[in-house]
């Protein structure tokens, strides 16, 4: 079946400072590729996605990247807050919006 | 607009009990799903529905059971709960193939001890 890879799984950064999650798959069919942030007691939330037709995305401080020929894509959080605090998921989607889901990254935002 | 709601949000079983968990949207998605998340790790498959009386297995669904009569609801049944079914479920819906965004509720907390 599909593998989804999610590196790091934790990370401390100082507020203001960027942060980066990686995340590589397997299933070469997979066409979207979305990232859910989950705060404590919560359901995940989605934050950016990206299509496979679509090289990189971004909102605000939020971006994403997708290289399709190597499987994997990246999260890239710029001038970090503490509300940014939580854990993110990666879910590269397969047929009938099955997701996928990355172990998870703890992210710690230290004021 | 409510979303996905779930209920209830907590439940503790005995090994042996049965027990519903209730999934409701009120976005007209066609598709909905269930999930599980145990500690330090990410969500996992359950069982998924494409559709109003169609349902499929997902990664992880022994001893879970669904139905979809409604568009509306996708219940989750645990027909004889082990503690190995101790866990935090999701239920999630989306539009269609096209429009992906997956919505979820809060989850429901199940302890079977």
């Amino acid at each position: 079946g599909e593998n989804v890879e999610q590196h790091p799984s934790t990370l401390s950064v100082q507020e203001g400072d960027s942060a980066v999650i990686k995340c590589t798959y397997s299933d070469s069919a997979s066409n979207y590729f979305p990232w859910y942030k989950q705060e404590l007691g919560k359901g995940p939330q989605l934050i950016i996605d990206i299509r496979s037709n679509v090289g990189e995305k971004k909102d605000q401080r939020i971006a994403v990247t997708l290289n399709k020929t190597a499987k994997h894509f990246s999260l890239h959080i710029t001038e970090t807050q503490p509300e940014d605090s939580a854990v993110y998921f990666c879910a590269p989607q397969g047929g009938y919006n099955k997701l996928i889901f990355g172990a998870g990254t703890r992210l710690a935002v230290h004021p | 607009n409510a979303g996905v709601t779930q209920t209830p949000k907590f439940q503790v079983l005995k090994t042996g009990q049965s027990m519903t968990l209730q999934c409701a949207q009120d976005m007209n998605h066609e598709y909905m799903s269930w999930y599980r998340q145990d500690p330090g790790m990410g969500l996992r498959l359950i069982h998924y529905s494409v559709g109003a009386g169609i349902t499929d297995q997902g990664e992880v669904p022994n001893g879970y059971n669904v139905s979809r009569s409604t568009t509306e609801d996708f219940p989750l049944r645990l027909l004889s709960a082990a503690p190995s079914q101790t866990s935090v479920y999701f239920c999630a819906s989306s539009y269609d193939e096209g429009r992906s965004e997956a919505f979820f509720g809060q989850g429901t907390r199940l302890t079977v001890v």
